[in-house]
């Protein structure tokens, strides 16, 4: 089954104990992308990567890092966790330059960092 | 700066009835736009797409209508469903190839049986 599967769907945290949210995707697909979703701001793109070893920031950047090693695989990474990146992740991929078929997206993780 | 806009949080429907969903967008690059559904507790699902080229795309109950001049798409469902109670969101992509998918906040539709 063609799928975006993130782990794990549910994290408490502490502020400032690092946390590693892993995204896999078995569609062979070049772009991947992070979502935050959060009340009232709908979903916003944290980064993206469009190959193996490009990425790029989206439009919420700062206290996330992101790495592209592998095609399949692109890990969200809080080095220093704050009660502002409580929220509701969430990964994506597309074919690249492939708009007639949109993102997939995974089920989401909800982190809570207290 | 919001570039794309869903001013209805939410929308109550009855069953059988038609459901209109909007959005609006301020970025004139913008060429192709989706609209995706989220269930709670589920990531969002591809719905419908239509490209700046064209007017109209219809896929069985969904149909997506684009007004360029005014910046504006809509989603028609019709007949409404109770399983078509979700989130919706639209989104939309600029020219370039960056595939980069701006989204509006999001519109809750309940469709009452």
């Amino acid at each position: 089954e063609a799928q975006v599967t993130q782990n794990p769907r549910y994290l408490i945290t502490v502020t400032g104990k690092k946390l590693t949210v892993t995204c896999s995707q078995n569609m062979n697909h070049e772009y991947m992308s992070w979502y935050r979703q959060d009340p009232g701001l709908g979903l916003r793109q944290i980064y993206y990567s469009m190959n193996v070893e490009v990425t790029d920031k989206g439009d919420v950047p700062e206290g996330y890092k992101v790495s592209r090693k592998e095609k399949r695989n692109f890990p969200l990474i809080l080095e220093s966790p704050s009660p502002n990146q409580t929220s509701l992740y969430f990964c994506a991929s597309s074919p690249y330059l492939d708009r007639g078929y949109g993102y997939t997206f995974g089920s989401g993780t909800r982190l809570t960092v207290v | 700066d919001q570039q794309v806009k869903q001013n209805s949080p939410s929308l109550s429907v009855q069953e059988g009835r038609i459901s209109i969903l909007n959005c609006d967008y301020t970025n004139s690059m913008f060429d192709y736009f989706l609209w995706y559904k989220k269930y709670p507790a589920e990531g969002p699902t591809f719905l419908i797409s239509i490209s700046s080229i064209k007017d109209k795309n219809e896929d069985g109950r969904f149909t997506v209508f684009l007004n360029k001049s005014a910046k504006h798409l809509s989603l028609h469902i019709v007949p409404s469903q109770p399983g078509d109670s979700a989130v919706y969101f639209c989104a939309a992509a600029a020219q370039g190839g960056s595939e980069k998918l701006v989204f509006g906040k999001g519109t809750k539709l309940t469709v009452n049986p």
